[in-house]
């Protein structure tokens, strides 16, 4: 089936680093979302990208949706501790029935 | 606005048995999914319902999975019988209708354990 590569899988930083994960697909979607789910609790939307190029952000994150359509970019400024958790993209092609494709995950760790 | 609730939240079974699952959508919203998703990996889709209709469920493993929304609100996932492999979170989700730009809400899921 339709796979959609997300990287890295996990991330050690410090309080106050910038983080940068991605993903790229096979195939083109016209969609890109990206939630955050924390454990025990079921995933979150953080921001949604419509448009080939859009960049969006949400407080101190930011993505966009890759001109070919067949990526997307996740980066988070100046990290603090409640950012801690695993990140998950997800695309969505034009003829889907409206369901996602989801990535494997990109886990989030703050070293103390 | 209440979200979406699912329940038990924890549940451990001993293989063969079987178990079921309940969710209850925000107020509205006729399209409702349960996904599957296991430790490391992202949610996988096991059925897509609109209002009480069947949109898909190509991923559902039917032989042991059902799952089923009579009245249009309410759903239910049942596995019978379980298989250690079934041993995953199992999340319920729900979005308004149409084809704007809605995204769906997640319920905190249910952790399934067969031993």
């Amino acid at each position: 089936g339709q796979q959609l590569n997300q990287s890295p899988q996990s991330m050690f930083i410090q309080e106050g680093e910038d983080v940068s994960m991605n993903c790229t697909s096979s195939s083109i979607f016209n969609t890109w979302l990206w939630y955050k789910q924390d454990p025990g609790e079921g995933p979150v939307l953080l921001i949604a990208l419509y448009k080939a190029g859009e960049l969006t952000s949400n407080g101190r994150l930011t993505a966009q949706f890759g001109i070919t359509r067949k990526d997307s970019f996740l980066n988070i400024s100046a990290s603090i501790p409640s950012d801690v958790g695993i990140y998950f993209c997800a695309g969505r092609a034009l003829d889907s029935n409206y369901q996602l494709i989801w990535g494997a995950g990109t886990k989030l760790i703050i070293k103390p | 606005e209440a979200g979406v609730a699912q329940s038990p939240r924890y549940k451990i079974i001993e293989k063969r048995q079987s178990v079921a699952f309940w969710c209850n959508p925000i107020s509205g919203h006729a399209t409702l999914y349960w996904y599957q998703q296991i430790l490391g990996q992202g949610p996988k889709l096991l059925i897509q319902f609109q209002n009480n209709g069947v949109v898909d469920d190509s991923q559902l493993p039917k032989d042991r999975f059902s799952a089923e929304r009579l009245k249009g609100v309410d759903s239910t996932l049942k596995i019978q019988p379980a298989k250690l492999e079934d041993s995953a979170v199992y999340l319920c989700a729900s979005r308004l209708p149409g084809r704007g730009r809605t995204e769906a809400f997640f319920g905190q899921g249910t952790r399934l354990t067969v031993v």
